[in-house]
């Protein structure tokens, strides 16, 4: 069945990185777009960022574009995202999502998320 | 960018009851909308996509329609199981933005 696993979650300082990963099984990985969404605490769900299944192409939310970048290694089967100058704003739970099409579509399966807390 | 209006953002009924939940994109979007349901500290889960296409596995009380700019999920008979919070995402082009929710409650 299909798994997706988050880590790298944590407690970091505003202006600091962070960089969260998601291990995916089950599934043809290099056959599908892979999402990050974000959900602050008692808030809405925000997409965050998507990956094609090649990789080549990503698209970001205006929130995080500019510091955040999504990447993926089709041999690990994973999918990253580097978190730079982050902000009190950021602290949401994280969760890796695939996509139904290989280029992005809507997160089908989701993991159980990684949560990140930006505080000094 | 287009914006996703859900209402109500809140609303409480029975069981049993036939509960209507509308999500309004700004521009239109053909068919590219995805509902999910969200239940209290879970994971969200697809319940439809393309609008009305039921994902496997969700019970066939629910159901959605629409296309363009005017979209509903529909719970035929609503269950105690079924509170939660309902999101609706447009995913015709990024970003893939998703409504402010919808929670519901049992009367």
């Amino acid at each position: 069945q299909v798994q997706l696993v988050e880590s790298g979650g944590g407690v970091v300082q505003p202006g600091r990185s962070l960089r969260l990963s998601c291990a995916a099984s089950g599934f043809s990985f290099n056959t599908y777009a892979m999402h990050w969404v974000r959900q602050a605490p008692g808030k809405g769900l925000e997409w965050v960022a998507v990956t094609s299944y090649d990789g080549n192409k990503e698209y970001y939310a205006d929130s995080v574009k500019g510091r955040f970048t999504i990447s993926r290694d089709n041999s690990k089967n994973t999918v990253n995202l580097q978190m730079n100058s982050l902000r009190g704003e950021d602290t949401a739970m994280y969760y890796c999502a695939r996509g139904i099409w290989s280029s992005s579509g809507c997160p089908d399966y989701w993991g159980q998320g990684t949560l990140v807390t930006v505080s000094s | 960018d287009i914006q996703m209006t859900q209402s109500p953002s809140s609303l409480s009924a029975s069981v049993g009851d036939r509960v209507t939940i509308t999500c309004r994109a700004s521009q239109g979007i053909n068919n590219y909308l995805a509902w999910y349901q969200q239940k209290p500290g879970k994971v969200p889960k697809l319940l439809i996509y393309a609008a009305s296409t039921l994902q496997s596995g969700v019970p066939s009380r629910f159901s959605g329609s629409g296309s363009g700019t005017d979209f509903t999920l529909t719970i035929s008979s609503l269950q105690p199981e079924d509170v939660a919070t309902y999101y609706c995402q447009k995913y015709n082009s990024d970003p893939l933005t998703f409504g402010g929710g919808t929670k519901v409650e049992i009367k």
